[in-house]
């Protein structure tokens, strides 16, 4: 069965502070590996990965991808509070036989203190 | 466009009760997708619609629950009968491809209906 592990599952760091967050996956016939931030609200799109090695950057936040060793790491660095999210992995695979169907980890939740 | 539109934003009902959840998309997605967003399961996939047609449903944990979009620019998510373990926070989502995540916008899911079942 398709999986996502997400790991911490929770994380408290103070501003300033750089943090690592884990994405793990176990899909049939992958095809990309996405990244959403989750605040009250609806989740929004960070990053979407394919290929291994290749650093996604947006301004604080940058991701990469191992598909060989099948994770993802989601890094932020100088946190500030309006980082303080749930962060979501996702991926893409064709266990369900068609595209668009996201195979979610249950999160990371970010706590951010002044 | 206003976005993916949800109603209600928050549903308190008692146990038995059918609940029945509304989603709008935005003009011109073909894909719709229905998911259900809990602490211990995470966000997950019930059902899924390309041009209104139920594509994918395997994953609607049981005959309680049903989805029909009727027409393009509507879609219901029902629960008849609601149970406790029902209570979530259930998203629908539109895109103009398959790929759900084409967007860098929070457009593309709407806000959710909070559901809690006592």
């Amino acid at each position: 069965e398709d999986k996502v592990v997400q790991s911490p599952l929770s994380l408290v760091v103070h501003e300033g502070d750089t943090v690592t967050l884990n994405c793990s996956y176990e899909v049939t016939n992958f095809r990309s590996l996405l990244w959403y931030k989750q605040e009250k609200k609806a989740p929004t799109f960070l990053f979407m990965l394919t290929s291994s090695g290749i650093e996604k950057k947006s301004g604080r936040l940058s991701s990469i991808l191992d598909k060989k060793e099948l994770f993802s790491i989601l890094n932020i660095t100088a946190t500030q509070t309006g980082d303080s999210a749930v962060y979501l992995c996702a991926v893409e695979g064709t266990a369900r036989g068609s595209q668009g169907n996201l195979i979610f980890g249950k999160g990371t939740k970010l706590s951010v203190k002044p | 466009d206003a976005g993916v539109i949800q109603s209600p934003r928050h549903e308190v009902t008692e146990m038995g009760q059918e609940v029945t959840l509304r989603c709008k998309p935005i003009s011109g997605h073909d894909y719709l997708f229905w998911y259900r967003q809990t602490m211990m399961r995470g966000l997950e996939l019930l059902i899924y619609f390309n041009n209104n047609v139920p594509i994918d449903d395997s994953g609607m944990p049981e005959d309680r629950f049903s989805a029909k979009m009727p027409n393009a620019s509507f879609s219901t998510l029902k629960i008849q009968p609601s149970e406790p373990r029902d209570s979530a926070v259930y998203f629908c989502a539109s895109s103009l491809s398959q790929k759900l995540y084409f967007s860098n916008t929070e457009a593309f899911f709407g806000q959710g209906t909070r559901l809690t079942v006592v």
